[in-house]
């Protein structure tokens, strides 16, 4: 079942800023929300994760809901380089105690001139 | 550089026949993972490994086969008993099980006829 819902597509101008979202109504309290995004044909690259808190790092800005129910990632300025399939996840704690990461089919994302 | 080799990147195989991908990671880390993707879906996870001489089924696990004799490497069989094996395979690893981040290799597609 899926734990994540997000759009299938959106596209963004370059240098503008791209702000994804992500449903995520199921999320127990000690799970937490992760972001990968895949380029076409590569392998998925970690961008940002977070449990409750807001967060930033170089590539982007976590915002996560004060009930959690829902996050958004935000590329603060787009760059063609940022096309690509963004993946949000949230972290499965089974209970032999490893944290799998369950991929939806995650958000298009194109970036235009 | 550290980081997650693949290989072959293109792979052609006779159906029938059994196959082996190769993983191999510098980065020291413990845990490994084998991944599937088809054409326009998210990473479905086949193996994973959480230290040298273990691993564990994942969500798909029926068709293949995996070892893990050492840290660095988590070579992925898939067998004849595989009824789709034509798909794109993505390895990742990470420090722990439990760790926020996965590296991913660049991905072999295996196509089979």
């Amino acid at each position: 079942d899926a734990k994540t819902t997000q759009p299938p597509s959106m596209d963004c101008a370059e240098g503008r800023a791209a702000n994804l979202p992500c449903n995520h109504s199921t999320i127990s309290g000690n799970e937490y929300v992760y972001w990968y995004r895949q380029i076409h044909s590569q392998g998925p690259q970690y961008i940002i994760h977070g449990l409750k808190n807001n967060e930033t790092n170089e590539m982007a800005s976590l915002i996560i809901t004060e009930d959690r129910k829902s996050s958004t990632l935000i590329l603060p300025h787009a760059t063609l380089r940022d096309t690509a399939v963004y993946y949000c996840i949230v972290r499965v704690e089974p209970t032999d105690s490893w944290g799998k990461l369950q991929f939806g089919a995650g958000t298009q994302v194109v970036v235009t001139p | 550089d550290g980081g997650i080799t693949q290989s072959p990147k293109y792979l052609f195989r006779k159906e029938g026949q059994n196959v082996t991908l190769s993983c191999e990671q510098n980065l020291n880390h413990d845990a490994m993972y084998w991944y599937r993707q088809d054409p326009g879906q998210g990473l479905r996870l086949i193996y994973y490994s959480q230290i040298v001489n273990d691993f564990q089924k994942g969500d798909i696990a029926e068709g293949y086969s995996v070892s893990r004799e050492k840290k660095e490497s988590f070579p992925l069989t898939v067998t004849s008993a595989q009824k789709n094996p034509t798909a794109f395979y993505l390895c990742a690893s990470s420090i722990s099980s439990d760790s926020y981040e996965q590296y991913f290799g660049p991905g072999t597609r295996l196509t089979v006829t």
